[in-house]
C-alpha cells in the first residue's frame, strides 16, 4: 500500500510571509496528489491538486510542485493571511487491487498565521 | 450541484443502540466513500463503493455496516458501538477515474456513551 509522510506537523508564520509544507510518498504508481484544507469542525476542502504528468501548478497564492523521481510534492502558500490558518493534509491516490481509487493522507500540518 | 450532504450533523448514541448515518450526492459520481476522523488525525478510509458495489473494506469491525441503495445514496449502519468509535464520520464521492477529485460531506459528529 501507499505511505505518505508530511512535514512539518506544525508551522507558525507571520502574516505576509510564505509557508511551505512537504510530503513524500512511497508507491511510484500513485498518480494524483491533492491538498486539503480543514478548518476546525469543518469538512476537508480541496484547495489544489496535481497530476503525475505535471511538475507544477499554481492558483493565485497557492502552488504545488511534484518531483516524481524523488517521490515528493510540496504546497507553497505566499502572502499568508490569518484566514489561511487551518490544518492542511496532503494525499496520494493509488488504484487498489479491487480496481477502486484509494486516497492515503499525510498526518497533517497545523498552520498558524500570526497577524 | 457540487455538494455532498450528510445527516445527522450530530449523533449521540448508547452502546446498545442501532442508528444510521446517511450521505447523498447528485453529482453523478459512481464512487462513494466512508472515512472516520479522530481529533487531530487525518481521515481514515473505512469503505469504498464503486458502481454501488463494495470494493474496499479496510478491515472495519462488523458493528459498522455500509449500504449503497442507489448511485446517489450511501448509508452507514451502526450497532453495538464502543466509546472509542466516537469520531467525525465523513462521506465523500468522486468519479471512478484516475485523478478524480474527492468531494467531502460536512460529516456526522458521533459520540458513543
Amino acid at each position: 500500500g501507499e505511505n505518505v509522510e508530511q512535514h512539518p506537523s506544525t508551522l507558525s508564520v507571520q502574516e505576509g510571509d510564505s509557508a511551505v509544507i512537504k510530503c513524500t510518498y512511497s508507491d511510484s504508481a500513485s498518480n494524483y496528489f491533492p491538498w486539503y484544507k480543514q478548518e476546525l469542525g469543518k469538512r476537508p476542502q480541496l484547495i489544489i491538486d496535481i497530476r503525475s504528468n505535471v511538475g507544477e501548478k499554481k492558483d493565485q497564492r497557492i502552488a504545488v510542485t511534484l518531483n516524481k523521481t524523488a517521490k515528493h510534492f510540496s504546497l507553497h502558500i505566499t502572502e499568508t493571511q490569518p484566514e489561511d490558518s487551518a490544518v492542511y493534509f496532503c494525499a496520494a491516490l493509488l488504484i487498489s487491487g479491487a480496481g477502486s481509487y484509494q486516497l492515503t493522507f499525510g498526518k497533517g500540518t497545523k498552520l498558524s498565521v500570526i497577524p | 450541484d457540487t455538494e455532498v450532504t450528510q445527516t445527522p450533523k450530530h449523533l449521540v448514541m448508547g452502546m446498545t443502540n442501532k442508528k444510521s448515518l446517511k450521505c447523498e450526492q447528485h453529482m453523478g459520481h459512481r464512487a462513494m466513500y466512508w472515512y472516520k476522523q479522530k481529533a487531530k488525525k487525518p481521515p481514515e478510509l473505512m469503505f469504498v463503493y464503486s458502481y454501488e458495489k463494495l470494493s474496499i473494506n479496510e478491515s472495519v469491525p462488523s458493528r459498522f455496516s455500509p449500504e449503497c441503495p442507489n448511485s446517489s445514496l450511501l448509508n452507514l449502519h451502526l450497532h453495538a458501538l464502543q466509546p472509542e468509535d466516537s469520531a467525525l464520520y465523513l462521506c465523500a464521492s468522486s468519479q471512478v477515474a484516475r485523478g478524480a477529485e474527492q468531494y467531502f460531506g460536512p460529516g456526522t459528529r458521533l459520540t458513543v456513551t
